[in-house]
């Protein structure tokens, strides 16, 4: 069935460090690829997303880049701040509908 | 702000009670679709509504049901409450049925003592 695989589960980083967080999705066909940011006690944030046309998209300190052939894409956060300490979340729609399928989560940590 | 609008903010219950959460989607979108949250479960699908039809489902209880009304402003209806039932409740809102841009509410958190 479809599901979408996150790691790592924590990451705990130095303040200008950079991180990583890797997604795997099954269904071939997904073709949208969002990435939101939980804080706590507020709802998930879109932070940024990709489209399968697309390799790789940069906003600001954040990117995400895509490798449809293996069916990953990961999260790059670059001179963390404390502020991006939060859980993030990876998804991809399941075939015809707009039902989003989200990965387990990383709960990132950036020590200043 | 994402402009997704959900009441109440909290809600505190007993099990077997029936509850009822709202949401109001952002100006202009025509699709809602509601999510719970579970420590353990993380955030799973329960439904999707677009310009007042059921879209589509996913492992919803029974016991759940939702509907979209003609202001487009939705609603879930949970009974026969359960302890496991706590959890937090979002609702998303995106332009069309399947446009993928979701946008959360800020969730209700549901406690069943």
């Amino acid at each position: 069935g479809e599901n979408v695989e996150q790691h790592p589960s924590t990451l705990s980083v130095q303040e200008g460090d950079s991180a990583v967080i890797k997604c795997t999705y099954s269904d071939s066909a997904s073709n949208y690829f969002p990435w939101y940011k939980q804080e706590l006690g507020k709802g998930p944030q879109l932070i940024i997303d990709i489209r399968s046309n697309v390799g790789e998209k940069k906003d600001q300190r954040i990117a995400v880049t895509l490798n449809k052939t293996a069916k990953h894409f990961s999260l790059h956060i670059t001179e963390t701040q404390p502020e991006d300490s939060a859980v993030y979340f990876c998804a991809a729609p399941s075939s015809n509908t707009g039902k989003l399928i989200f990965g387990q989560g990383t709960t990132l940590q950036v020590k200043p | 702000d994402s402009g997704v609008t959900q009441t109440p903010k909290h809600l505190i219950t007993a099990t077997g009670q029936r509850v009822t959460l709202r949401c109001s989607p952002r100006s202009g979108d025509l699709s809602v679709y509601w999510y719970q949250q579970s420590l353990d479960q993380g955030l799973q699908f329960l439904i999707q509504y677009y310009n007042g039809e059921e879209r589509a489902k996913g492992n919803i209880l029974e016991r759940f049901s939702a509907q979209q009304f003609p202001d487009l402003h939705s609603e879930l209806n949970l009974s026969s409450l359960e302890l496991g039932d706590s959890a937090l409740y979002f609702c998303a809102s995106s332009l069309n049925a399947i446009a993928h841009e979701q946008f959360f509410g800020p969730g209700t958190r549901l406690t069943v003592l």
